[in-house]
């Protein structure tokens, strides 16, 4: 059974820095995996989409990594703004029509 | 482009009443469609998925139903609301493999 795990649950930095959020999946069979934003109140935002034939996908200040055989992402965000403090949610697809599969989410916090 | 609505954005029920909650996506055929639903502080419950015209899959036992009359339209029902029942229930689509959600509503059962 696929797990889908994010580490650390809540992240607080101070604006300009660069930061790494993370996440694990236990089942390396993946079809592909994305990323989401959601603020509070408010629903699911999609950031970036990484195919399971690709290693990377980048979108302005945003790049997303994938290494299938170790089960693991990261969302790397580039210089760090207030209005980039959001959760953000991991979730992998096994196959095309499957149903998606979410970590709970990292919780950012960028102090002005 | 495709869009998905949902309505209404908020809603106060008390309990035992019935719900009905509509999805709709423009501008796709045939999506997979999804609800989910986001208790306070916990992450997202998959509760029904649906890849075509009155096929329905249930994810959790629970008092709701979903229903796909048309093949941009899934309802999410129930007869008797519970207090439990409360949370964000949000819609989705998915196409080629990528998943869009809708704007979700805000169902609080007092």
């Amino acid at each position: 059974k696929q797990e889908v795990t994010q580490i650390p649950a809540a992240l607080s930095v101070p604006e300009g820095e660069n930061l790494v959020l993370n996440c694990s999946f236990t089942d390396s069979a993946i079809y592909n995996l994305q990323w989401f934003r959601q603020d509070p109140g408010k629903g699911l935002t999609s950031l970036l989409l990484i195919q399971s034939s690709q290693r990377e996908q980048t979108s302005g200040r945003l790049n997303a990594s994938l290494d299938k055989s170790s089960g693991r992402s990261t969302l790397y965000i580039a210089a760090s703004q207030p209005g980039d403090s959001a959760t953000y949610l991991c979730a992998v697809l096994m196959n095309r029509d499957d149903k998606i599969i979410f970590g709970k989410g990292t919780r950012l916090h960028i102090l002005p | 482009s495709q869009t998905i609505h949902q309505w209404p954005a908020t809603l106060v029920q008390p309990v035992g009443s019935p719900l009905s909650l509509e999805c709709t996506v423009e501008g796709t055929s045939n999506p997979n469609l999804y609800w989910y639903r986001q208790a306070a502080g916990r992450g997202l419950q998959l509760l029904f998925y649906s890849v075509g015209i009155g096929q329905i899959s249930s994810e959790v036992p629970q008092n709701l139903s979903a229903s796909r009359p048309q093949d941009r339209q899934f309802i999410l029902s129930s007869k008797k609301l519970l207090l439990s029942d409360s949370g964000f229930y949000l819609c989705a689509w998915s196409w080629e493999g990528e998943q869009y959600f809708g704007p979700g509503t805000r169902l609080t059962v007092t």
